[in-house]
């Protein structure tokens, strides 16, 4: 199993939809990161998080520590928001390297307009 | 900031032939990274390095090796290439406070690599 699960694998919505995009992992974390992956290859950091709750415009990232989960959400979804999203989580002290990232496999989604 | 450079953006190898992969950074992080992307895969770590003159195995280096003689500069050697090593190739960097307190990671563009 691998230790950072997301789901679903594609997505397709209609332009203005709200989106969810789920995380789960199961080792000890110190942070958990969502990156964004464009069409042409490119991968830039959305959120860094290691509690609560972050917002950037229309994107909010969650996390639930306890339940080793994390949510993804975008706002009146847009065409422009077509890319894969990847989930990553780095490991807590004393468990291998800090800042050494696990990734899961992506979800890709697709935003029709 | 010119961020996370990587070259070359493309490259076609023979079986056995050995490479170079630059990646420079611009922003005076300690932590660098090399991840590989199979298609249908999540990033996999290849080597990594903490500062100038540290580096460490990841998860995947078999066939690789790095070294990281300056603070912007992280280099990743292919020797004699193999079919398997056919994939894109990610460099990135972050600032690690005391080795434990992180900051995002920023990513070069890729390496696309394919080996025949």
């Amino acid at each position: 199993k691998n230790e950072v699960e997301q789901s679903p694998q594609n997505l397709t919505a209609q332009e203005g939809e709200f989106i969810t995009i789920n995380c789960s992992y199961s080792v000890g974390i110190s942070a958990l990161h969502w990156l964004q992956q464009h069409p042409g290859g490119g991968i830039v950091s959305l959120f860094m998080l290691s509690s609560g709750k972050k917002k950037h415009g229309r994107l909010i990232a969650t996390i639930n520590i306890q339940e080793k989960h994390s949510s993804l959400h975008i706002t009146a979804s847009h065409p422009r928001d077509s890319a894969v999203y990847i989930c990553a989580v780095s490991r807590a002290p004393g468990r291998g390297s800090q800042g050494n990232l696990i990734f899961g496999k992506g979800t890709k989604l697709s935003v029709k307009p | 900031n010119a961020g996370v450079t990587q070259t070359p953006k493309f490259r076609i190898l023979k079986i056995g032939q050995s490479m170079t992969l630059q990646c420079t950074q611009d922003m005076n992080h300690n932590y660098m990274y090399w991840y590989r992307q199979d298609p249908g895969m999540g990033l996999k770590l290849i080597y990594y390095s903490v500062g100038a003159g540290i580096t460490d195995k990841g998860e995947v280096p078999n066939g690789y090796n790095v070294s990281r003689s300056t603070t912007e500069d992280f280099p990743l050697r292919l020797e004699l290439a193999a079919p398997s090593q056919t994939s894109v190739y990610f460099c990135a960097s972050s600032y690690l406070f005391d080795g434990s307190v992180e900051y995002e990671q920023y990513f070069g563009p890729g390496t696309r690599l394919t080996v025949t």
